[in-house]
């Protein structure tokens, strides 16, 4: 299958400060990438999705100016986490399709906000 | 918003048991698809199944569209399909290519 890669898997920040989460699609063009949110024990919960070189759009619920997402070339996207605070800590995960085909998820990534 | 329901919640198996998982969906799909998701929390691609039925290995998966359910069989059990196994449903017309997930089956297998 494809890879999508997603780094870093883990980070620990500082209430206040900003955290940057890349998604890479290694072999395919990603028409479209995805970023969800993850509980625990809980479901994923769509974020936004992207496509490339347009703008975000957001889940109603999820607030676009503290969740920055870029989708700059059909292999990367990235999540800013702005300001982040102690309730923002989750996993994070991504995903990427070429076209409709099937999607691919990246590995996650695990902030915690101290 | 398409509901997606997935039954059991959790599930505890002898190993080298069978299995059968559910996911009800509210809505016309485009496209299903059933992943496991690993301890470390990574996401296994299983089947890509918007309709009929797909087999890989002890793994197989049927898609009744009309009637808006899917399941997932497990056949002969091992310890490593412990998990989280979620169904993920693209709604009919949603135009973005949104995959919307289910409520997940924890399955246990114990040696």
């Amino acid at each position: 299958g494809a890879v999508v890669s997603q780094h870093p898997s883990r980070v620990i920040c500082k209430s206040g400060t900003s955290v940057k989460i890349e998604c890479r699609s290694l072999d395919f063009q990603a028409t479209t990438m995805f970023w969800y949110r993850q509980f625990p024990k809980q479901s994923l919960m769509l974020m936004a999705t992207s496509n490339e070189g347009s703008k975000a759009t957001y889940e109603q619920g999820v607030e676009k100016d503290k969740f920055l997402i870029n989708h700059a070339s059909l292999t990367l996207s990235t999540l800013t986490v702005t300001s982040a605070h102690p309730e923002d800590s989750s996993f994070y995960i991504c995903s990427a399709r070429e076209g409709e085909t099937e999607a691919f998820f990246g590995q996650g990534t695990r902030l915690t906000v101290v | 918003g398409i509901q997606v329901e997935q039954s059991p919640p959790d599930l505890i198996l002898q190993e080298g048991a069978n299995s059968t998982l559910r996911c009800n969906f509210s809505d016309s799909v485009n496209n299903l698809q059933w992943f496991h998701q690993n301890p470390w929390g990574q996401l296994i691609n299983l089947f890509y199944i918007p309709s009929g039925t797909k087999q890989n290995g002890r793994l197989s998966a049927t898609t009744v569209a009309t009637e808006r359910y899917s399941l997932l069989y497990i056949s002969s059990s091992q310890t490593t399909d412990s998990g989280v196994y979620f169904c993920a449903v693209e709604p009919f017309g949603a135009g973005a290519n949104n995959l919307f997930f289910g409520t997940g089956t924890r399955l246990t297998v114990i040696p």
